[in-house]
């Protein structure tokens, strides 16, 4: 059974028109993370909630937004898509943020292949 | 600072030989370690964690991982190769209490030759 969803699995859109991803989890897990993975790299955290909190990473563009309207649900959202930020949008939550010690697992969903024409 | 290096970006093996993926990390903290497995077009699968009960970890589909604190490594082994194996690997880890952020590897393809 899923338990991270991603929706759509793929997504076209044109350079420069608003895009949204989404994600929902059944885990109830208090946080999500979105990631960007570029060809043949690793994943890059975009942003996380927690809980309701939002938590940008320093290097994220402006051009990266994300909602968290409940505990289930996510978006990202991309202002003005560019030819560069084509990759795949991978969502993930964890239980809990990590305070040391045992471990916090990051559970991903299966991603959204993003493509800008 | 954290940091983990996948000493190979490429290892291709014969069905049914064995597998080495090799792991080395830093950290400035006790971590947590991780191996991640994707398949093509695929989301991240937890393949095993490493917690500090016990230095070998047993994941799923027969891998395992030996965390070795002198030598900071975390290399993932496999007995014996299948078919379904080939995918991309990412060594992961996490060590600040507090953080968020996975610090992942560059990855490592596996091929499997039949």
């Amino acid at each position: 059974d899923a338990m991270v969803i991603q929706n759509p699995r793929y997504q076209v859109t044109q350079f420069g028109k608003p895009v949204t991803l989404s994600c929902s989890q059944t885990l109830n897990h208090n946080v999500m993370y979105w990631y960007q993975q570029k060809s043949s790299q690793a994943p890059k955290l975009l942003f996380h909630y927690y809980d309701k909190d939002f938590n940008n990473e320093a290097d994220t563009p402006d051009n990266f937004q994300s909602r968290r309207p409940n505990t289930s649900f996510c978006f990202l959202d991309i202002r003005s898509p560019g030819l560069g930020d084509a990759a795949m949008y991978l969502c993930a939550t964890s239980r809990d943020r990590w305070k040391g010690g045992g471990i916090n697992i990051q559970y991903f969903g299966a991603g959204t292949r993003l493509s800008v024409l | 600072a954290q940091s983990v290096t996948q000493l190979d970006s490429h290892v291709s093996v014969s069905e049914g030989t064995p597998v080495l993926l090799r792991c080395n990390y830093s950290s400035s903290y006790s971590p947590s370690l991780f191996w991640y497995v994707q398949h093509p077009n695929k989301g991240l699968q937890l393949l095993l964690k490493y917690t500090s009960a016990a230095t070998l970890v047993k994941g799923i589909n027969g891998f395992e991982a030996e965390f070795k604190k002198s030598e900071t490594s975390f290399h993932l082994t496999k007995p014996s190769a299948h078919m379904s194996d080939a995918a991309e690997y990412f060594c992961v880890v996490s060590d600040k209490p507090g953080a968020n952020n996975l610090f992942f590897g560059t990855g490592t393809r596996l091929t499997v030759i039949p």
